[in-house]
C-alpha cells in the first residue's frame, strides 16, 4: 500500500549540476503533479500531467522539465541547478482535484 | 497574484479549546475547497473538503464553513488536541481548472497542553 513514492528523500547539488527526481504512484491515478514548498510561499505548482504522455506548465515552471512516459511515473528534471531551486519538492497524484491529492513524503533539495 | 490566502502564518490554542483557521480566495470560479494537514518531514494529507453548493461540512472534530459572498472559508477544530499541531493548508479548485489545486501559504497551528 505504497501510495506515492518519491526518490531521493534528500539531495545536495552544486550550482550547475543536473538531477532527476522520481515520483511513482501505484493507485492508477490519471493526474500527477510536482509542487515546491518554500517558507511563506505555500505549495506552488511546477508542472503537472493529465495523463500518460502529457505534461503542462504550472505556476513556477522555469528551470524545470518533466516527463510522463508511463502512467505510474512522473519525473522532474533540473538541467542546471541554481540556489533558488533549494526547496522541498512534493509529488502528488489524483483521480481529479475533487477527489483530493495523495502526496509523497517530499524531497529536500539543497543547491550550494 | 495569490488567489488563495491564509493571512495568519501561525496560531496557538490551548488544548481542549476551539481552533479556527481562516482562508480567503479571490477567484470566483473556485467551486471546491479542501483543507490539508502537514506534519514535519511528511507530505500533506487530506483533511476535509466542501463544495460551493454547501455552506458547512462536518467530519468528527473538524468542520469547514464556506461563505461564498465573502469568498471566505474557515476550519474549526473542536476540541483541539496536541496531535492537531501541524501546518494547515487550504486549497481550491475550479470546475474547469484542469484538475489543479491552488494552495494557500499555510497556517502553523500549535496546541498548548
Amino acid at each position: 500500500n505504497a501510495g506515492v513514492t518519491q526518490t531521493p528523500k534528500f539531495r545536495v547539488l552544486k550550482t550547475g549540476q543536473s538531477m532527476t527526481l522520481l515520483c511513482a504512484q501505484d493507485m492508477n491515478h490519471e493526474y500527477m503533479y510536482w509542487y515546491r514548498q518554500d517558507p511563506g510561499m505555500g505549495l506552488r505548482l511546477i508542472h503537472y500531467s493529465v495523463g500518460e504522455g502529457t505534461t503542462a506548465k504550472g505556476e513556477v515552471p522555469d528551470g524545470y522539465n518533466v516527463s510522463r512516459l508511463k502512467k505510474q511515473n512522473f519525473l522532474l528534471g533540473l538541467e542546471s541547478a541554481a540556489p533558488s531551486q533549494t526547496s522541498v519538492y512534493f509529488c502528488a497524484s489524483s483521480q481529479g482535484a475533487y477527489y483530493g491529492y495523495t502526496f509523497g513524503s517530499g524531497t529536500r533539495l539543497t543547491v550550494v | 497574484d495569490q488567489q488563495v490566502k491564509q493571512n495568519s502564518p501561525s496560531l496557538s490554542v490551548q488544548e481542549g479549546r476551539i481552533s479556527i483557521l481562516n482562508c480567503d480566495y479571490t477567484n470566483s470560479m473556485f467551486d471546491y475547497f479542501l483543507w490539508y494537514k502537514k506534519y514535519p518531514a511528511e507530505g500533506p494529507t487530506f483533511l476535509i473538503s466542501i463544495s460551493s453548493i454547501k455552506d458547512k461540512n462536518e467530519d468528527g472534530r473538524f468542520t469547514v464553513f464556506l461563505n461564498k459572498s465573502a469568498k471566505h472559508l474557515s476550519l474549526h477544530i473542536v476540541p483541539s488536541q496536541p496531535g492537531d499541531s501541524a501546518v494547515y493548508f487550504c486549497a481550491a479548485s475550479a470546475l474547469f481548472g484542469n484538475e489543479k489545486l491552488t494552495f494557500g501559504t499555510g497556517t502553523r497551528l500549535t496546541i498548548i497542553p
